[in-house]
């Protein structure tokens, strides 16, 4: 019972690197989000995917690029962190549009 | 603006005190109300999907309702393990996205 995964779990990067956050999925749902959460903002709509091959940009998309190459995996790029990304990612997946989306439990990100 | 508010932002329970917290929307045609716990460093976990005024689910001392403008989840007895940040959320209608509250973080004391 997986569920979604998401790796790493904590990382330290310095400005200006870049890197990438994975997030699989194992429930074969079509549609995949990034997220991220910060304290007294909510969770925050990054970028999603209504399937495989396609990526749609959420509220707060500036700085990330995200791509879904097979439908389970969902991956999020930082191509220059800056600290204002220092945050917790979450990626979750649904069935179906609009419906009950299962989250992974994070990724911890600090940028210095 | 569409919005999603939640109240209290904290609630400190003593074990056995039941208790409500509240999730307002302002979205129209409402196309369903979801309910997540978020432990310390965990992700949201899914609890209930109401669609309807006068819905009514339960999960052991958890029950959610919702009507036309306002979901409440009511903790009946609680138990420290209830201890969590309980999240509401809306799709609204020309997006894709769930649209969170704040969350109200509830402690119950033994």
């Amino acid at each position: 019972n997986a569920g979604v995964t998401q790796t790493p779990k904590f990382r330290v990067l310095k400005t200006g690197q870049s890197m990438t956050l994975l997030c699989a999925q194992d429930m074969n749902h079509e549609y995949m989000y990034w997220y991220r959460q910060d304290p007294g903002m909510g969770l925050r709509l990054i970028h999603y995917s209504v399937g495989e091959g396609t990526t749609a940009k959420g509220e707060v998309p500036d700085g990330y690029n995200v791509s879904r190459l097979k439908k389970q995996n969902f991956l999020l790029g930082l191509e220059s962190a800056a600290p204002s990304q220092t945050s917790v990612y979450f990626c979750a997946s649904s069935y179906r549009d609009r419906g009950a989306q299962h989250f992974g439990d994070g990724t911890r990100l600090s940028i210095l | 603006e569409d919005q999603v508010t939640q109240s209290p932002e904290a609630l400190r329970l003593q074990e056995g005190e039941s208790s409500s917290l509240n999730c307002s929307y302002t979205v129209s045609g409402l196309r369903g109300l979801f309910w997540y716990r978020q432990d310390p460093g965990k992700g949201p976990e899914f609890l209930f999907t109401l669609y309807s005024a006068g819905e009514e689910k339960e999960k052991e001392r958890l029950k959610a309702t919702l009507t036309k403008k306002e979901s409440f989840l009511h903790i009946t007895a609680p138990k420290p393990e209830d201890s969590a940040t309980y999240l509401c959320a809306v799709p609204f209608p020309n997006d894709y996205k769930l649209s969170f509250g704040a969350g109200t973080t509830v402690t119950v004391r033994a």
